[in-house]
């Protein structure tokens, strides 16, 4: 079954503006991973967040994660049109594979 | 220096068709996955297979056999084509410890007409 659904489903942004995006799931996780989908290719990792660790950072990406409400935000400060993508989260539970989302389409207009 | 690579890149192919794709990876991980997505964008596992052995097998018709011939590779077979098995279908692998990042092919699109 599906885990990870990420909100909203589309978002469009100036260039600049910072793009959030959020994601819930259903069941306890050991971890949540975000990964980024150019139009046409294959998904790429971004950042992973661990079910005891509340914020990371990397770059220009911030991702947070509330494992009491289930959920996780990517948040992509200064955006910039090579940004636009498509972004979805996944969790995994202990040995089970990765679960991804429908993802959010991401366009950031210059 | 492609980390996980597929072939082909686009399919098109009639219904009733057997075609493959195949997949190698030349990272070292002990796990390759075969993922599917649709045209909503949804992707879903089909299989994982881990150093040759099959350890996940999702609900897929048996129509989708996957064959690993040594842990570098995993090919994906696919017989008596129907159009609704037109998708992407995307290649990937890990170290098999959960949580490990996947690294995933650029996709086959593949079309049934």
């Amino acid at each position: 079954s599906q885990q990870g659904e990420e909100d909203p489903q589309a978002l469009s942004i100036q260039e600049g503006e910072n793009a959030t995006m959020n994601c819930s799931y259903k069941t306890s996780i050991n971890n949540l991973q975000w990964y980024r989908q150019n139009s046409g290719r294959g998904l790429v990792h971004l950042i992973l967040i661990r079910s005891n660790e509340r914020e990371k950072h990397s770059g220009r990406l911030r991702v947070t994660l509330d494992t009491s409400k289930k959920s996780s935000s990517l948040l992509i400060t200064a955006s910039r049109a090579a940004d636009t993508a498509s972004y979805f989260c996944a969790t995994d539970a202990g040995n089970t594979p990765l679960v991804f989302g429908k993802g959010t389409r991401l366009s950031v207009i210059a | 220096d492609t980390a996980v690579s597929q072939t082909p890149k686009y399919l098109v192919t009639q219904m009733g068709n057997d075609k493959s794709i195949k997949c190698e990876q030349n990272l070292g991980h002990d796990t390759m996955y075969w993922y599917k997505q649709d045209s909503k964008k949804f992707l879903k596992i089909m299989f994982s297979y881990n150093n040759k052995e099959l350890i996940i097998n999702e609900t897929v018709p048996n129509r989708f056999s996957p064959k690993s011939p040594d842990k570098a590779h995993l090919n994906l077979h696919i017989n008596s084509l129907e159009l609704g098995d037109s998708a992407v279908y995307f290649c990937a692998s890990s170290q098999i410890q959960p949580g490990n990042t996947i690294y995933f092919g650029e996709g086959s699109w593949l079309t049934v007409v």
